[in-house]
């Protein structure tokens, strides 16, 4: 079956320091990768994507690299900031169609303190 | 981007009654939503796959006669949870597709006192 593993957290950094949330995948066929972000009280919101191998997905100063050879989907971002604390989730999808399932890992708190 | 709205965002409810929740895809069509349960500190576990005009199709282990969802229209799923107990306490959340990327509701805050 497919399956995502997220690192647990919380994750707790200062302001401006460097954030790696890793994210492993196990999948049959060739899934689209997916990290959402959520912050309290809200539903997620899509923060980068990509679809095949090597593909970076960006946004917001995060970034992700698709990487087949180690099934990961690692997120980053260089200087994070306290506006940066809420959960993220990364996500898998298998079907090509405009309506497909997403399969979540558990989440990842992250904490972002001055 | 399109948006998905769901409603209402928090409710509080006694033992027994049943609450219904809203989800409307407000400038796009979606044949398909799905509804998705939150525990506290955990992962959102998908309960059901919500088709205009046909039945849902629920994951296992989801009550479907605790859980009713009706897809009646290409912009409207409800999700009614029946003769609510304490445990069924939760964060509810919708998503639809709209080409390439899910969007998602605000989610529901359901208490059950």
């Amino acid at each position: 079956g497919n399956s995502v593993t997220q690192m647990e957290g919380p994750v707790t950094l200062s302001e401006e320091a460097f954030l790696t949330i890793n994210c492993t995948y196990t999948a049959t066929g060739y899934p689209s990768l997916f990290w959402y972000v959520q912050y309290p009280g809200e539903g997620l919101q899509l923060l980068l994507k990509a679809t095949k191998a090597d593909d970076k997905g960006s946004n917001k100063g995060f970034e992700a690299t698709y990487r087949k050879e180690t099934t990961s989907f690692h997120l980053e971002k260089g200087s994070v900031q306290v506006s940066d604390s809420a959960v993220y989730f990364c996500a898998l999808r298998i079907n090509t169609g405009t309506a497909s399932k997403l399969t979540f890992g558990t989440g990842t708190r992250l904490q972002v303190t001055l | 981007g399109a948006v998905v709205s769901q409603h209402p965002s928090r409710v509080i409810c006694k033992s027994g009654t049943s609450v219904k929740i809203e989800c409307r895809s407000l400038d796009f069509q979606a044949t398909t939503m799905f509804w998705y349960r939150q525990f506290p500190k955990q992962s959102l576990m998908l309960m059901a796959t919500s088709n205009e005009g046909s039945k849902a199709t629920y994951e296992q282990g989801v009550e479907k006669d605790k859980f009713l969802i009706n897809h009646a229209s290409l912009t409207l799923s409800t999700l009614t949870v029946t003769s609510a107990h304490p445990e069924d306490s939760s964060f509810y959340i919708c998503s639809a597709w709209e080409n390439t990327e899910a969007f998602f509701g605000q989610g529901t805050r359901l208490t059950v006192v």
